[in-house]
């Protein structure tokens, strides 16, 4: 079965601070997928990313970067230099190659103060 | 067309009522999603469709609620006899066969 973990339920920054947001995965299969999706106040999910299993380059775009470690079945998040607009609700989520859905993490609230 | 639309954005119920949500996804995508999502939760699957046929429904899917996607188009939610249970923000979303999903912004439901 599969399953995502987001360990770390509110965090809250200061401007300008990195923040790194964990996710933890549990599947048995070799193929599956990963995501990160921003939820802000206005309730939207946000696509920001998605991995393959076989792709373990880590990512950059812009502030935002990921890191992608199979060995401990883990897809981190990190924001570098955090934007009060930073301040959202972030999901991971894991979809198997044959399944139609994917399974979310509980998600992690962000709160970037000024 | 920008992105998923639903409608309405909000609905207040009263339980027992009958409540219809709407969904129109990205006009090329063939997949459609509706999950569910309740207070300090991540979203939960309810069912999804590829074109017009309803390929899988989740065990959260229970027999007051029914899903539609005709001509593979728009879809449609609707929840029988409702109950305080059932409030929740209903999330549709739509995608390409093996692409990521697009999400609305989704339908919130309160039953009173």
């Amino acid at each position: 079965a599969q399953k995502v973990t987001q360990a770390q339920t509110e965090i809250s920054v200061v401007e300008k601070e990195d923040v790194t947001l964990d996710c933890v995965y549990e599947t048995r299969d070799t193929t599956y997928y990963l995501f990160w999706y921003k939820q802000p106040p206005s309730g939207e999910l946000v696509f920001l990313i998605r991995r393959n299993s076989f792709d373990e380059q880590n990512e950059i775009s812009g502030r935002y970067s990921w890191n992608f470690q199979k060995s401990t079945s883990s897809f981190n998040f990190t924001i570098t230099a955090s934007q009060v607009v930073d301040s959202a609700v972030y999901f991971c989520a894991l979809s198997e190659e044959w399944a139609n859905d994917m399974r979310f993490g509980a998600g992690t609230r962000l709160t970037v103060k000024p | 067309d920008t992105g998923v639309s639903q409608d309405p954005r909000h609905k207040i119920t009263k339980r027992g009522q009958n409540v219809t949500f709407r969904c129109d996804p990205i006009s090329e995508h063939n997949r459609l999603y509706w999950y569910r999502q309740t207070l300090g939760q991540g979203p939960e699957f309810l069912t999804y469709f590829q074109n017009e046929a309803q390929l899988e429904k989740s065990r959260l899917l229970s027999d007051r609620f029914s899903a539609e996607r005709p001509k593979g188009s728009f879809s449609t939610l609707e929840i029988q006899r409702t109950e305080q249970g059932d409030s929740a923000m209903y999330l549709c979303a739509s995608s390409l066969i093996t692409d990521e999903a697009f999400f609305g912004q989704g339908t919130r439901l309160t039953v009173v």
